[in-house]
């Protein structure tokens, strides 16, 4: 099936400590991003990225880092900086230059223990 | 996950009747909508897209119609079914940098047997 995995589904950070969040596509989409959704709020946008090896902050980028160094792949790592990070995070995929209709993972749930 | 959608409007309705799911969008300049569909604990899925040179466009039972003047989108879900049921979004493309979509913050829909 193709699709975009998101893993793992639930993921529990200590203090102080980074955590990664992982996210393929075998949909051989250009772009991918990465959503913050916290209650009540609509998706925010954390980081994108439009082509391998390239990389841009969206609007929530503080604390948090990625890389794409493969197309099928674009981690996410949420550092300690990132100091309230209890929420639910979507990766996206999309095939179009003009990143529009996106295609997103299941996301993950990061807790703070 | 259950972070998702504590504190948002909702719409009752009872199975079989028709549901009508309202957007106000922010930026007269966007020239592409696109609902999403977000059940518990999973990520948004695509249900309709809609450009600025129309006014309406129907899917399967879903119409989404469009009021530029007003900036007002709705989605329209025709006999409601229980799996309805969801977190709807609506999203538009501003044409800010990098031509990413700005989500709204959803509407939950409750379909009562």
């Amino acid at each position: 099936d193709g699709g975009i995995t998101q893993s793992p589904k639930y993921l529990f950070r200590k203090e102080g400590q980074n955590v990664t969040l992982s996210c393929e596509q075998n949909l051989n989409h250009d772009a991918m991003y990465w959503y913050r959704q916290d209650p009540g709020q609509g998706l925010r946008l954390i980081y994108y990225s439009q082509i391998v090896n390239d990389f841009q902050k969206g609007d929530i980028a503080e604390g948090y880092s990625v890389s794409r160094e493969k197309k099928e792949s674009f981690p996410l790592t949420v550092t300690s900086a990132q100091k309230n990070p209890t929420a639910f995070y979507l990766c996206a995929s999309s095939s179009d230059a003009t990143n529009e209709k996106l295609f997103f993972g299941s996301g993950t749930q990061l807790s703070v223990l | 996950g259950e972070s998702v959608g504590l504190h948002l409007p909702t719409l009752s309705v009872q199975e079989g009747d028709n549901s009508i799911i309202n957007c106000a969008y922010s930026n007269s300049a966007s020239d592409y909508f696109i609902w999403y569909k977000q059940e518990s604990g999973k990520g948004p899925q695509f249900i309709i897209d809609i450009r600025s040179n129309m006014d309406k466009r129907q899917g399967q039972r879903v119409t989404v119609l469009l009021n530029k003047t007003v900036k007002h989108l709705s989605l329209q879900i025709a006999a409601t079914q229980p799996g309805d049921s969801a977190v709807y979004f609506c999203a538009e493309n501003t044409n800010n940098a990098g031509n990413m979509l700005t989500f709204g913050g959803g509407t939950r829909l409750m379909v009562k047997p």
